[in-house]
């Protein structure tokens, strides 16, 4: 059973580009969370989607940013107009889903963002 | 708001001997905790989740305490190797649906031969 996966790995973009992040979940999970992580600090969280649906975007800047997960096919986080601070670590998780808030989160390696 | 403490200097323990981690958090009453292990340039990995109503956690070498008085979690790994060096993340969560995680900064583990 394959685990979380991301693509791309490593992105580079210029300022002003666009930066589209994508995160296929473990087979059967059905709930995608996206952190983000600078160096040496803790992973931030950013937002929490089901299919075709947000449930917790409090922690992704109101503007730029975006994700959705669409019935078929991958979670995408999309960065619009990158700056320089938008580099980091951007990771992925799955989960579940089942009842109750327990539910063990399974990550990704990750996609490392660089803008110059 | 809510605010999660970890080691903020790197540990470093002879190998053999009993790493202790610690986490502290204020402002906040989480259901549970969970540790997770980062290697550089990896995701986190899930180590072992424990309840408010739950004292202590066992898994292999691995040890948590969770102390709701004191606000803290101790993360013990016993017989330390030196393939246990990474860093290592506490969270919290909370009754919410949402499931939304609170990651601490982390503390740097190094076991040395």
């Amino acid at each position: 059973n394959a685990g979380v996966m991301q693509n791309p790995r490593h992105l580079v973009r210029r300022r002003g580009q666009e930066a589209r992040l994508r995160c296929s979940p473990m087979k059967g999970h059905s709930h995608v969370y996206w952190y983000r992580q600078l160096p040496e600090e803790g992973l931030k969280f950013m937002v929490y989607l089901q299919k075709e649906n947000i449930i917790d975007e409090s922690g992704m800047p109101k503007e730029r940013f975006s994700a959705e997960f669409p019935k078929e096919g991958p979670s995408i986080l999309r960065i619009q107009q990158v700056v320089r601070g938008d580099s980091a670590a951007y990771f992925c998780a799955s989960s579940l889903g089942t009842s109750g808030s327990s539910d063990t989160q399974y990550f990704g390696p990750g996609t490392r963002l660089t803008v110059l | 708001s809510q605010k999660i403490e970890q080691n903020s200097e790197a540990l470093n323990i002879q190998e053999g001997k009993t790493a202790t981690l610690t986490c502290n958090y204020t402002n906040y009453s989480p259901a549970y905790l969970q540790w997770y292990r980062q290697d550089p340039g990896r995701g986190p990995v899930f180590l072992l989740l424990i309840r408010e109503n739950e004292k202590e956690k066992r898994k292999e070498r691995l040890k948590v305490t969770f102390d709701t008085t004191l606000k803290q979690s101790l993360f013990h790994i016993t017989a330390s190797q030196p393939a246990d060096s990474a860093t290592y993340l506490c969270a919290l969560d909370g009754y919410s649906s949402a499931s939304k995680i609170i990651f601490g900064s982390g503390t740097r583990l190094s076991i040395r031969p």
